[in-house]
C-alpha cells in the first residue's frame, strides 16, 4: 500500500533533549511538509520541501530543523530551543509543488514533554 | 500574513439535522481545499474548488466557493454519526506554490 508513515506514534521528550520524528513516503511525491496541530487550533506549517536537498521555513520554524537527503524521507528534529513542543505533528506530501496540489497526511506523532 | 478563519469553532447536532461551516480568508484565494479529520486521526482531503461561485456536491455534502474567492462553505444535509470530526478549509499562501494555510477548523459532534 502506498502512503506516508510517521513514527513513532507517541514520543516523550525530556528537558534539554533533541528528538527526531520520522516521516517516510512511498508515493513518489516531490513535496513534503511538516505541520503542527495544537488543540482547538488549525494546522501550522513548520517546514516544507519541494525537492530533494532543498527546504524552506514555514510560519513556526523556530526550534525545529529538517533534512531532505532522500525523496522518500523528511525527518523533523525538535530541538531543545523549542520551549513548548507538546503538540500533534503531522507530516504530509503532495505530488508536486503546484498551487493546486492536495496533501496526503501521515497518521501523526503526539509529542509530549516529561 | 494570510489568515483563514472558520466558524463555528464547534457544533453539536442531532442525527438528521443539517450542518454548515463557513470559511473566510483575509486574501483572495486561487483555490480552496477542504479536509476532514476524524477524532484521533489525520486530515483527509475531501475536495478542491477553483472557480468563482463554484458549487460541488459529494452525496450529502455541498461545497461552495464565494464569488470573490475569499470565502467558502461546507453544508452537510441530514447528518449521520459518521460525519463526526473536524472540518478544515485550506488555501494556498499568496503567490507561493502549494503551501497551504489551514483554517481553524470546525468540530462537529453528532448524537443520536
Amino acid at each position: 500500500d502506498g502512503g506516508i508513515t510517521q513514527s513513532p506514534k507517541y514520543l516523550f521528550r525530556k528537558e534539554g533533549q533533541n528528538v527526531t520524528l520520522s516521516c517516510e513516503q512511498n508515493l513518489n511525491h516531490d513535496a513534503m511538509y511538516w505541520y503542527r496541530q495544537d488543540p482547538g487550533q488549525g494546522l501550522r506549517l513548520i517546514y516544507y520541501s519541494q525537492i530533494v536537498n532543498d527546504f524552506q521555513k514555514g510560519d513556526i520554524a523556530e526550534g525545529y530543523s529538517v533534512s531532505r537527503e532522500k525523496k522518500e524521507s523528511f525527518p523533523l528534529t525538535v530541538t531543545s530551543a523549542q520551549k513548548n513542543p507538546t503538540a500533534f505533528y503531522l507530516c504530509a506530501s503532495s505530488y508536486g509543488a503546484a498551487y493546486n496540489e492536495k496533501l496526503f497526511f501521515g497518521s501523526g506523532t503526539q509529542l509530549s514533554v516529561l | 500574513g494570510q489568515q483563514v478563519m472558520q466558524i463555528p469553532q464547534y457544533q453539536h447536532v442531532q442525527e438528521g439535522e443539517d450542518f454548515t461551516t463557513y470559511c473566510n480568508s483575509s486574501t483572495t484565494l486561487s483555490n480552496i481545499q477542504w479536509y476532514k479529520q476524524r477524532p484521533g486521526g489525520h486530515p483527509v482531503f475531501l475536495i478542491q474548488l477553483v472557480k468563482s461561485g463554484e458549487v460541488k456536491k459529494q452525496k450529502r455534502l455541498t461545497f461552495q466557493f464565494g464569488e470573490a474567492k475569499k470565502n467558502s462553505s461546507l453544508h452537510i444535509t441530514a447528518t449521520q454519526t459518521t460525519d463526526v470530526g473536524t472540518y478544515f478549509c485550506a488555501g494556498p499562501y499568496t503567490g507561493t506554490a502549494s503551501k497551504l494555510t489551514f483554517g481553524t477548523g470546525t468540530r462537529l459532534q453528532v448524537t443520536l
